[in-house]
């Protein structure tokens, strides 16, 4: 079984702070990805990695940055925290291109 | 601009009964289909998949349809039961390009099973 873990599933920061996510998956992996879920708006990508070092933009990378130095760990970085990232963060793994794509059980992240 | 809809937030089945989750898509670029799962407190679990190259898969209770001329698919799970009840989204990507990379999620049915 593939298995994604995301490094905490609760976290609470001020604004202003820089703030790390990070991910890691056991299944080696080539594509890695960051989404962010929220009521009424479903999951949209923020980032997605297709490898090591290797990123692209998704559908909302305003205020995010990646880092992917390995291929099992992905980071997500909030480089300046604002309210309106309070969230749950969800992180995926998928073999390759249409690949069904595996989560983690997600970050809730609350900035105050 | 929502390239794939759920329109119904939520849905109520009876156990024992046949629940019908639908999917809209207005992309005709996308061929490959997905359905997730997802608990409160847990990520999405990969359900089921279709290509544009078929019309039905089946996985025990649950099948998909895809109705390519329509842009529409569909889930059905027979026969429902309890532990089915969750939020179910559907996802969709193209085939080619680096776009074939990303998925683009509904924003989910909540399907409950009334025991």
């Amino acid at each position: 079984d593939v298995k994604v873990t995301q490094s905490s599933r609760y976290l609470v920061k001020r604004t202003g702070e820089k703030v790390f996510l990070e991910c890691v998956q056991d299944m080696d992996h080539e594509n890695m990805f960051w989404y962010r879920q929220d009521p009424g708006l479903g999951l949209r990508l923020i980032y997605f990695s297709y490898d090591v070092k290797m990123k692209e933009k998704g559908d909302i990378p305003e205020g995010y940055s990646v880092s992917r130095e390995k291929k099992e760990r992905f980071s997500l970085i909030l480089e300046s925290a604002s309210t309106n990232q309070t969230s749950m963060y969800l992180c995926a793994s998928a073999a390759g291109i249409v690949q069904p794509q595996h989560f983690g059980d997600g970050t809730r992240l609350s900035i105050l | 601009d929502q390239q794939v809809k759920q329109n119904s937030p939520s849905l109520s089945v009876q156990e024992g009964r046949i629940s019908i989750l639908n999917c809209d898509y207005t992309n005709s670029m996308f061929d490959y289909f997905l359905w997730y799962k997802k608990y409160p407190a847990e990520g999405p679990t990969f359900l089921i998949s279709i290509s544009s190259i078929k019309d039905k898969n089946e996985d025990g209770r649950f099948t998909v349809f895809l109705n390519k001329s329509a842009k529409h698919l569909s889930l059905h799970i027979v026969p429902s039961q309890p532990g089915d009840s969750a939020v179910y989204f559907c996802a969709a990507s193209p085939r080619g390009g680096a776009g074939s990379y990303q998925l683009t999620f509904g924003k989910g049915t909540k399907l409950s099973v009334i025991p």
